[in-house]
């Protein structure tokens, strides 16, 4: 069964650093790219950008290009999405979902369950 | 970039209904490339329809998809208790990556 794992909610202050993560099992990780989707409170979904845990490539929406930073441990099957200063603006909730096939067009088909992040002094 | 317009921003409709929402785009998309996907309140995004028109494992069949070019339509053929929640449709065919800004499908 595959399953997408995410850490669990992070209260920050403004400023600080801060780096979440997604686990993967139930299939074979490095084969399927990986995108991470924001939330804010109350409004719709925004696609931030996605990563392939074969070799690391990754792909920024232009909107948080610069901002966040996205890696992966191909062998602790585990991707990341990291803030080196947070802003109150990122208050939100962090989606990870798994792309269907080996390509970087297929669609999403899990999503693991989210993981909220407040930033607030 | 692409922009998905989602229309009506908000459905208000009975159980046993039929729904349809629109999903239009400022550029034409293959149709491989437009998704839809289902949000329930405290819960993660759902996949309902992937290339327009398949439906993912386990959707029931009064979901269907279907369009072309800059139009598209996801039609809930009887409203099912279940099903009043948040639709977003997606490109993923180029990027960035963009979801619409969804229809809300509530109890009326």
């Amino acid at each position: 069964e595959v399953q997408l794992v995410q850490s669990g909610a992070e209260v920050k202050e403004p400023g600080e650093f801060l780096r979440i993560s997604c686990e993967g099992s139930g299939y074979s990780f490095p084969d399927y790219w990986i995108s991470w989707v924001r939330q804010m409170p109350g409004g719709g979904l925004n696609w931030m950008g996605m990563i392939d845990p074969g070799d690391s490539q990754t792909d920024y929406s232009p909107s948080f290009q610069g901002h966040v930073t996205m890696s992966v441990d191909k062998s602790l099957k585990t991707a990341y999405l990291q803030w080196s200063g947070l802003k109150a603006s990122d208050t939100a909730m962090y989606y990870c979902a798994r792309h269907r096939s080996g390509s970087r067009t297929s669609v999403c088909d899990f999503w693991g369950p989210g993981t909220l992040v407040t930033v607030s002094s | 970039e692409i922009v998905l317009t989602q229309s009506p921003g908000t459905l208000s409709l009975s159980p046993g209904e039929r729904a349809t929402l629109s999903c239009r785009s400022s550029q034409s998309i293959a149709s491989s490339f437009l998704s839809w996907f289902q949000q329930k309140p405290g819960q993660a995004p759902r996949l309902l329809i992937y290339g327009t028109s398949s439906r993912a494992n386990g959707i029931p069949d009064r979901f269907s998809g279907s369009g072309s070019g800059t139009d598209f339509t996801l039609v809930i053929s009887r409203l099912e208790p279940e099903d009043f929640a948040v639709y977003y449709c997606q490109q993923h065919g180029s990027s960035p990556l963009i979801f619409g800004g969804g229809t809300k499908v509530e109890i009326k």
